[in-house]
Parts: C-alpha cells; sequence; structure tokens
C-alpha cells in the first residue's frame, strides 16, 4: 500500500521570508510524487511533480521540491513567500508500476498562512 | 476547451435518496477518478477508470456506484444516502504517457453534498 504524510497541519510564514512544507511517503516501487494548491472553494490545481531525473523539480509559480530517496521525503520550497501563496497544500504519490494506473495517494494537506 | 466539468455544484439530499453526480471531460483523457474530501483527512479515492467500460474500486467504494460508458463521462451514483457521505466531492481526469502533462490529474471545481 502507498501512504503520504503530511506532519504539519498549519505552516505560517512571514511574506518574504522562505516557505517549506513537509511530505513523506510509502511506496513499493519507485514512487511518482506530485504536488497540488487548493484555493478555498476551488479545485486543486498541479504544481509540479517527480518521475524521474534530476532530484530538484522546479514548478509553477515560483515553487520547487527535493526528492530524497534514502529520506522518502519529497518537501516543496519557495524562495520567497507572497500573500497569495497562502491556500492548502497537498501531496501526492503513486507506484510509478503501470500496473498501478494513475491512482494517486494524498496527504492530508497543510494550511498554508503568509502574513503581510 | 472546458477541462472536466462537475454538476451539480451543491446538493442537499435526505437519508435515503439516491442521486448522481456527473462529471464529463474534454480532453480525451483516458483515466478517470472520483475523489472525496473531508476535513483533516486529504483527498481519498472513491473509484477511478483506466478507459471506456472499465472500472475499478478505490480506498472507500462502499455507498457509491460508477460507470464509463464513453471516454468522455464518468458518473458517481449514491444509491441510498447516509450522512457520512457528506463530503466534497471531485472528478480528476489525466492521460497515460510521457511528456511533461502525462499522469497529472485535472481536477474538477467539485460537488458539494450534504445529506441530512
Amino acid at each position: 500500500a502507498q501512504s503520504v504524510a503530511q506532519p504539519e497541519d498549519q505552516v505560517n510564514v512571514a511574506e518574504g521570508n522562505p516557505l517549506t512544507v513537509k511530505c513523506t511517503y510509502s511506496v513499493s516501487g519507485n514512487p511518482y510524487l506530485f504536488w497540488y494548491v487548493q484555493y478555498p472553494n476551488r479545485g486543486l490545481q498541479f504544481l509540479l511533480k517527480y518521475i524521474t531525473g534530476d532530484n530538484l523539480v522546479k514548478g509553477s509559480y515560483g515553487f520547487e521540491a527535493e526528492f530524497n530517496k534514502s529520506q522518502t521525503s519529497f518537501h516543496l520550497k519557495k524562495p520567497s513567500a507572497l500573500v497569495s501563496d497562502s491556500a492548502l497544500y497537498f501531496c501526492a504519490v503513486r507506484d510509478g508500476g503501470k500496473a498501478a494506473g494513475n491512482k494517486l495517494t494524498f496527504g492530508g494537506g497543510t494550511r498554508v498562512l503568509v502574513k503581510p | 476547451n472546458a477541462g472536466v466539468t462537475q454538476t451539480p455544484k451543491f446538493q442537499v439530499l435526505k437519508t435515503g435518496q439516491s442521486m448522481t453526480l456527473q462529471c464529463a471531460q474534454d480532453m480525451n483523457h483516458e483515466y478517470m477518478s472520483w475523489y472525496r474530501q473531508d476535513p483533516g483527512m486529504g483527498l481519498r479515492l472513491i473509484h477511478y477508470s483506466v478507459g471506456a467500460g472499465i472500472t475499478d474500486q478505490g480506498e472507500v467504494p462502499n455507498g457509491y456506484n460508477v460507470s464509463r460508458s464513453t471516454t468522455e463521462d464518468f458518473p458517481l451514483r449514491l444509491l441510498s444516502a447516509a450522512p457520512s457521505q457528506t463530503s466534497v466531492y471531485f472528478c480528476a481526469s489525466s492521460y497515460f504517457g510521457r511528456g511533461s502533462g502525462a499522469n497529472v490529474l485535472t481536477f474538477g471545481a467539485g460537488s458539494r453534498l450534504t445529506v441530512l
């Protein structure tokens, strides 16, 4: 079975400071890892993914994430947070094998609050 | 290009009533899925489909039914609604293969269901 843990329910950061949202995962095969963001009363929007290749992945809106296989982590980062980054962030994983289809398992979400 | 369209956006049911949540995508995606979102629990997979005529159960399938007669449509049926099914439901689709957009779920805007 695959699983995702987002250990922080909420992250508070001042505008202009670095933002980190933590994610660890468990999967039997090679992981496909994703980050999504959800703004109030909206669906989820894709930020970035790791399939293979470079461990540092760059995505939308200045976000990036680092895949660490030994620590089974995929933390989301942004060097300088904006007030508009305040939202709910979800990490997700699937097994990279074809039999897994595109069944994603999501973490519980981390609410990010960026204060001016 | 409308993406993933869900209807209705809001619905109130009484216990025991049945209803169908509609989901349609115009991107020719093979994979479609239904998730429910509950506070603190992230998104949980209900049912999914890897192509027309093929469906399978996800993590929380009880009380729900799906069918996939066309590539475009993937309706979710609640057979006899219960208060535990009060939730926000999201339909999502993706395509298999390579490239930056492959395996990335595109989400609908959600359907908020209340069962009294």
